[in-house]
């Protein structure tokens, strides 16, 4: 069965730091990944997918086939970042969630 | 387009009650999901369909009935609530495009069974 693992359930870091939220997965395929945020009390949104390569809000993730990973990353963590993030990922079979990282921005 | 809409935003409800969490998408998508997200354990697949008149179980889809008459509108429905059904409920639709695959999220709705 197809699984995404994000092994951090909460993740404390200071404002400006550098941040790095993991997460693996498991299938054999090319997958498909994304990364979504959700503010405190709000809906989910969809942060990047690794098929555009794109960087939202200073966030890149770079998809690793050997580590089978796709790790989320801002050079320079700011207040406003602190929420929940979701990995997701997946292929034809269908698409799963990790169990999500508490990001939190310490002043 | 008002995206993804889900009602009601919060709900409390008695042990055996049953009750619908409505959810309606006005951006012509087939394929439309219902998750439960409970702290620990992230999101979880209820129910999915992939078009009109076509639903599935997905990992959690005991106690929880689904229907897809129309294209826009995907009832999630708790038969007999219990109180491990309490969780925040989001309901989501998503499309394949050129770009790949896009989901979109409900606001949620907060439900409490006692």
């Amino acid at each position: 069965a197809q699984r995404v693992t994000q092994p951090e359930k909460l993740l404390s870091v200071f404002k400006g730091a550098p941040v790095e939220l993991k997460c693996n997965y498991s299938y054999s395929g090319s997958p498909e990944l994304f990364w979504y945020v959700q503010y405190s009390r709000q809906r989910l949104q969809l942060l990047l997918r690794h098929i555009s390569r794109e960087s939202i809000k200073g966030f890149t993730a770079d998809l690793n086939k050997g580590e089978t990973s796709f790790h989320l990353k801002k050079p320079f963590a700011q207040e406003e970042d602190s929420a929940m993030y979701y990995c997701e990922g997946g292929g034809a079979d269908g698409l799963t969630f990790g169990k999500g990282t508490h990001l939190i921005i310490q002043p | 387009n008002a995206g993804v809409t889900q009602t009601p935003k919060f709900q409390v409800l008695k042990t055996g009650q049953s009750m619908t969490l409505q959810c309606a998408q006005d951006m012509n998508h087939e394929y439309m999901s219902w998750y439960r997200q409970d702290p620990g354990m992230g999101l979880r697949l209820i129910h999915y369909s992939v078009g009109a008149g076509i639903t599935d179980q997905g990992e959690v889809p005991n106690g929880y009935n689904v229907s897809r008459s129309t294209t826009e509108d995907f009832p999630l429905r708790l038969l007999s609530a219990a109180p491990s059904q309490t969780s925040v409920y989001f309901c989501a639709s998503s499309y394949f495009g050129t770009s790949g695959y896009e989901q979109y999220f409900g606001p949620g709705t907060r439900l409490t069974v006692t």
